[in-house]
C-alpha cells in the first residue's frame, strides 16, 4: 500500500511568513495527490485536487505543485485564518490514504 | 449543493457495535463515493473504506478487516458504517465524505463515537 509522509510534522510561522509543506509518496502516484485543511473541531475542508488544482472558493496564496512521489503545498503569505492543521491525500480506484499531517501555529 | 447529515454521537461499551448513517441531500447521491475517514483524538486521518451507492460493492482498509460494514440505501440517499467488536482505541469522530474524481469535496459533520465501560 502506498504510504504519504509529510514534513515537517509542525511549524511555527508569522503572519505574513511563505510557508511550505511537503508531502512524499512510497512510490509514483501521477498527480492524484489532494490537499486538506483541518482546523480543530471542524470536518477537513478540500483546497487542492489533482496535485496542483486549487478547489473553487479557496483564496489564491495557496498553491500546490508536483507529481510522482514528491509534492508541496505553498501559502504564499499565512492569514490569520490559516493556522491548521493540513493533510495530504491519495486515493486509487479502491484504497485511500492520508499524510499524517503537518499543524501550523503562530509563532 | 449536496450536504452530508451524519447521525448523532454515540457511547458504547467494549465489544459491542456502532452504526453511523450519512444522509445526502440536495443533489444526486448514488453515482458518487461515499467514504468513511476516521479522526481518534488528537490523531490524523485514517480512511476506513467506501462504497459507490450505485453498486453497492465496498472495499475497506485490511485495518478493519472483519469489522468494518458499509453499506448504502440509496432510496433514502444515506449510506452506513458499522463497525463491531469496539475497543477503547475506536474512540474518535468518525466521518463519511463523497469523493469527487480523486479528492474528498463534500464532509459530514462528523461523529463521535466514545468507547467506554
Amino acid at each position: 500500500a502506498i504510504q504519504l509522509t509529510q514534513s515537517p510534522s509542525s511549524l511555527s510561522a508569522s503572519v505574513g511568513d511563505r510557508v511550505t509543506i511537503t508531502c512524499r509518496a512510497s512510490q509514483g502516484i501521477s498527480s492524484a495527490l489532494a490537499w486538506y485543511q483541518q482546523k480543530p473541531g471542524k470536518a477537513p475542508q478540500l483546497l487542492i485536487h489533482d496535485a496542483s488544482s486549487l478547489e473553487s472558493g479557496v483564496p489564491s496564496r495557496f498553491s500546490a505543485s508536483g507529481s510522482g512521489t514528491d509534492f508541496t503545498l505553498t501559502i504564499s503569505s499565512l492569514q490569520p485564518e490559516d493556522f491548521a492543521t493540513y493533510y495530504c491525500h491519495h486515493f486509487n480506484s479502491y484504497l485511500s490514504t492520508f499524510g499524517p499531517g503537518t499543524k501550523v501555529d503562530i509563532k | 449543493q449536496v450536504q452530508l447529515v451524519q447521525s448523532g454521537a454515540e457511547v458504547k461499551k467494549p465489544g459491542s457495535s456502532v452504526k453511523v448513517s450519512c444522509k445526502a441531500s440536495g443533489g444526486t447521491f448514488s453515482r458518487y463515493t461515499i467514504s468513511w475517514v476516521r479522526q481518534a483524538p488528537g490523531q490524523g486521518l485514517e480512511w476506513m473504506g467506501r462504497i459507490i451507492p450505485m453498486f453497492g460493492t465496498p472495499n475497506h482498509a485490511q485495518k478493519f478487516q472483519g469489522r468494518v460494514t458499509i453499506s448504502a440505501d440509496e432510496s433514502a440517499s444515506t449510506a452506513y458504517m458499522e463497525l463491531s467488536s469496539l475497543r477503547f482505541e475506536d474512540t474518535a469522530v468518525y466521518y463519511c465524505a463523497r469523493l469527487r474524481v480523486d479528492a474528498f469535496d463534500i464532509w459530514g459533520q462528523g461523529t463521535m463515537v466514545v468507547v467506554s465501560s
